[in-house]
């Protein structure tokens, strides 16, 4: 089985551009999240789905941040525009949703705004 | 709210030791589950054991053991027989499964390092 893949692996943009995160779950994983780790904020809960809608979007920072899931198989995160405070590394997470509540990272984007 | 707290930011432990892995936590909640993750160089994130807060056995991955103290709201991780590959972040986590939700929080990491 073929775990969580995201892609880009790292991202290197200039501020004010548009970046495109994308995350393929694992298949048959109900769940889908977005997280964001820095140094100083650690790990943080970005947006959560259930069945491609969105549960908990509480985490996105702001308006410049919006996250999609057209699909079972696929999930974006936009920033638009980015500035260099959002960089970071971003982890894609899926979870099947049967209860034992396991959550399964892909490798993570690492985003560098200049 | 959760909250979870892991009080050692660094560790470091001889190659073949044991080391334990402090994390305490914050809930009014009676189900819950509990979840140390590790996090090599590499940066993915690797889970390592989960604890149900209803069971009173303390789980045990190979190598990996909890010690969980549910009164104490203590879920310490217990790394037997070290070896330089466990060098990592390791992070602890909660969910609370009252409610519906599937939001882990997670602690701000314990950075262990083995030594040859």
């Amino acid at each position: 089985d073929a775990g969580v893949i995201q892609s880009p692996r790292h991202e290197v943009t200039e501020m004010g551009q548009e970046v495109t995160l994308r995350c393929k779950p694992i298949s048959g994983h109900d769940y889908l999240f977005w997280y964001r780790q820095t140094m100083m904020r650690g790990l943080e809960l970005l947006i959560y789905f259930n069945n491609n809608v969105p549960i908990d979007d509480s985490g996105m920072p702001e308006d410049r941040f919006s996250a999609k899931m057209p699909n079972a198989s696929f999930s974006t995160l936009k920033i638009q525009p980015s500035e260099p405070r959002d960089s970071a590394v971003y982890f894609c997470a899926s979870s099947s949703g049967t209860g034992n509540y396991e959550q399964y990272f892909g490798p993570g984007t690492r985003l560098t705004v200049t | 709210a959760q909250t979870v707290t892991q009080s050692q930011p660094e560790m470091s432990v001889q190659e073949a030791e044991t080391v334990t892995l402090s994390c305490t936590y914050d809930t009014s909640e009676n189900n819950y589950y509990l979840f140390w993750y590790k996090q090599p160089p590499s940066r993915q994130m690797i889970l390592v054991i989960r604890q149900e807060a209803y069971k009173q056995q303390n789980a045990t991955e190979n190598r990996f053991s909890v010690n969980f103290q549910k009164a104490a709201k203590s879920f310490s991780l217990k790394i037997s027989d070290s070896q330089l590959g466990d060098t990592a972040m390791y992070f602890c986590a909660s969910v609370c499964s009252q409610g519906g939700s599937e939001k882990l929080v997670f602690g701000k990491g314990t950075k262990l390092t083995v030594n040859p």
